[in-house]
């Protein structure tokens, strides 16, 4: 299958700060890659769409100049929590597929503390 | 409203032993089904997917059914191993109908823990 990579796995931060998120196709181009956020026993909870050289799509709810998402080559998104607070503090996982209708692959996920 | 229902929330087994997880959905209209596996902080990897023509997937010891008239599934771990204590989550895809992306409705997932 093919591999989307996540990077950092966790990352601790100062309340105030900004953090970045890094999601890379390895092995195939990605159009589109989205992003998830999920909480202690919780299911995945879409937060937006990331599309290559245009805005990304927001869902109700998700502050877009919080949470802001670049996707500036085919094989890399980035999703950036601004002035971070501690209820941000989640597990943020990204996904991408090769194509529209088929396998959406996962990458490995980011923990953030906010402290 | 689209929503994707499992249980039960929670299932601890002995290994070595079968159990069966299911899956109830509503969502319409619908593309395809998948279960993916979690591990505690980690993102979710994919076990199988079926479309709406699919009742039954297997992938080495899980096997997927698909009853698309009644709108259920269920995955079935045949001889359980320390390994799969994880969260086991069914996803539903609606059909995208602007070309777009295919919107994935997400179970709460259930946990399943396997004893020695």
């Amino acid at each position: 299958g093919a591999v989307v990579s996540q990077h950092p796995s966790w990352v601790i931060c100062k309340s105030g700060t900004s953090v970045k998120i890094e999601c890379r196709s390895l092995d195939f181009q990605a159009t589109t890659m989205f992003w998830y956020r999920q909480f202690p026993k919780q299911s995945l909870m879409l937060m937006a769409t990331s599309n290559e050289g245009s805005k990304a799509t927001y869902e109700q709810g998700v502050e877009k100049d919080k949470f802001l998402i670049n996707h500036a080559s085919l094989t890399l998104s980035t999703l950036t929590v601004t002035s971070a607070h501690p209820e941000d503090s989640s597990f943020y996982i990204c996904s991408a597929g090769r194509q529209r209708n088929t396998e959406a692959f996962f990458g490995q996920g980011t923990r953030l503390t906010v402290v | 409203k689209n929503q994707v229902e499992q249980s039960p929330q929670s299932l601890i087994i002995l290994e070595g032993k079968n159990c069966t997880l299911q899956c109830n959905y509503t969502v319409s209209p619908f593309s395809n089904l998948r279960w993916y596996k979690q591990d505690t902080g980690r993102g979710p990897v994919s076990l199988t997917i079926m479309t709406f023509s699919e009742n039954t997937k297997s992938n080495g010891r899980y096997t997927a059914t698909l009853d698309a008239d009644t709108k259920q599934s269920s995955l079935h771990i045949t001889a359980s191993q320390l390994s799969d204590s994880a969260s086991y989550i069914c996803v539903v895809s609606l059909t995208a109908f602007s070309g777009g992306y295919n919107k994935l409705i997400f179970g709460a997932g259930t946990r399943l823990a396997v004893h020695p």
